[in-house]
């Protein structure tokens, strides 16, 4: 079965522009989690979707940021207009709610956004 | 939300057991401890995760004591890949709002 998946692995943008991250959960987890690390800094949430409805989105860190999961399969996180500061490692992680199992999120590989 | 505490970093040698504890002295009464793995460029992958006692799979052993304020990863005989950082986290997986609140885990080094 495949994990998590994120793309791109990569993206270097310079300040102002736009940049949309995508991730594909595992088939049929309703729980998408999107994380963030800014270099030398903790792992920071940013949302939770389940299934396609925003469940919590207090970690957004400003208006610029905009994450979306239409259908409530894979969801795209736009930063527009990018800066500098939102350059950093950002995380997509699932997971299925099982009654009596432990709730394990699994996380894909990240991807790595450098604002320049 | 309760925050935990770890050591920043650790090493050890290989076929040694190593033991990682992190303190989470305000944890809530539904309150799980999760334990996840990452390694460079990679994103977290989970562990273990317990709520009381003890609590062992294929990979490792947690150890809860009864006041639950704190809790020890047990890895037994590590080899130089599980040179990673592992982090304690505490929540409730049953609340709709759960989410993950990450420390700055401890970075393991495991020698040959």
């Amino acid at each position: 079965e495949a994990g998590v998946t994120q793309f791109p692995s990569h993206s270097v943008i310079e300040k102002g522009q736009t940049v949309t991250l995508r991730c594909d959960p595992i088939s049929g987890h309703d729980n998408l989690y999107w994380y963030r690390r800014v270099m030398g800094k903790e792992i920071k949430f940013l949302l939770h979707f389940v299934k396609e409805s925003k469940q919590d989105e207090s970690g957004m860190p400003n208006n610029r940021f905009l994450a979306e999961r239409t259908g409530g399969t894979y969801s795209t996180l736009k930063v527009q207009p990018a800066e500098l500061e939102d350059s950093g490692v950002y995380f997509c992680a699932s997971s299925q709610v099982i009654s009596g199992s432990s709730h394990e999120q699994f996380f894909g590989p990240g991807t790595r956004l450098t604002v320049l | 939300l309760a925050k935990t505490t770890q050591p920043i970093s650790m090493d050890s040698y290989e076929g040694q057991e190593v033991n990682i504890t992190c303190s989470h002295n305000n944890i809530a009464t539904n309150d799980y401890i999760t334990w996840y793995q990452q390694f460079p460029s990679q994103g977290p992958r989970f562990i273990i995760q317990g709520y009381k006692t003890k609590v062992t799979n294929e990979v490792a052993s947690l150890f809860i004591p009864a006041d639950r304020k704190s809790s020890t990863l047990s890895l037994p005989r590590v080899s130089l890949s599980d040179t990673a950082v592992y982090y304690c986290l505490v929540g409730d997986p049953m609340d709709s709002n759960y989410q993950l609140i990450w420390g700055a885990g401890t970075k393991l080094i495991i020698k040959p």
